[in-house]
């Protein structure tokens, strides 16, 4: 079966750059049109998508954050890694990893909570 | 860019019907399919409607998805409510220069 697990440090820094790694099982990155894209929900508000990265490599990226994010892949580790530098108080939120196809997020990870904090 | 607007929050008896509307701010509603997700507090969006209509293994008739041209509006509406449908509910769709963008996620309330 498909799942996706997200791991990375659940407190960092103002100013630290944060990495994210997403771990996948149960599909490939190599298959024709599939995605992984990282989406982060702040405490009480809504889902905000950040990032794709498709089974060609193609990268995809928030275009209010696109700055601050970079997306890549391992395949034969069935990873996707995201990072994201000049962290703030106000990117304090839960943080999943979703196969994309077709543009929908059709399984997600159960999320990991980063606190930027001082 | 465009936007997906919802409603903040809805409330219904259990047993009645609720829709939920997104509507879309630019670019037509029918170019893109949308979707919809069931997120249960502390859990993960779940898929209750892909593809605008098409209800994923699992997911009860109750859930079912529309779309308006005349609105710019897609509607998720759950029929026979019980307690367990209570969950924020969000739209998502795309465009060619934004891979996802989601509405701003409707708190529905089972009274």
């Amino acid at each position: 079966q498909v799942t996706l697990r997200e791991s990375g440090p659940a407190l960092v820094k103002p100013t630290q750059t944060l990495t994210l790694t997403c771990t996948f099982s149960g599909f490939s990155l190599t298959t024709s049109g599939m995605c992984v894209s990282w989406i982060r929900q702040p405490p009480g508000k809504a889902l905000e998508w950040l990032a794709l990265i498709d089974w060609d490599d193609e990268k995809y990226y928030s275009t209010s954050l696109k700055t601050r994010l970079t997306i890549s892949k391992d395949t034969s580790k069935n990873q996707v890694v995201l990072t994201m530098t000049n962290m703030d108080p106000v990117d304090t939120a839960t943080y999943y990893c979703a196969r994309t196809w077709n543009r929908h997020f059709d399984y997600w990870g159960q999320g990991a909570l980063v606190t930027v904090s001082s | 860019n465009f936007m997906l607007t919802q409603p903040h929050s809805v409330s219904e008896s259990p047993g009645k019907t609720v829709t939920i509307s997104c509507t879309r701010s630019s670019g037509s509603i029918t170019d893109n399919y949308v979707q919809w997700y069931q997120q249960r507090p502390g859990s993960a969006p779940t898929t209750v409607i892909y593809v605008d209509n098409q209800r994923p293994s699992g997911v009860p008739d109750r859930f079912s998805g529309s779309i308006d041209s005349s609105s710019n509006s897609a509607s998720l509406t759950i029929s026979g409510l019980t307690a367990e449908d209570e969950a924020d509910y969000y739209c998502q769709s795309y465009d060619s220069g934004n891979p996802a963008v989601f509405g701003g996620g409707t708190q529905l309330t089972v009274l």
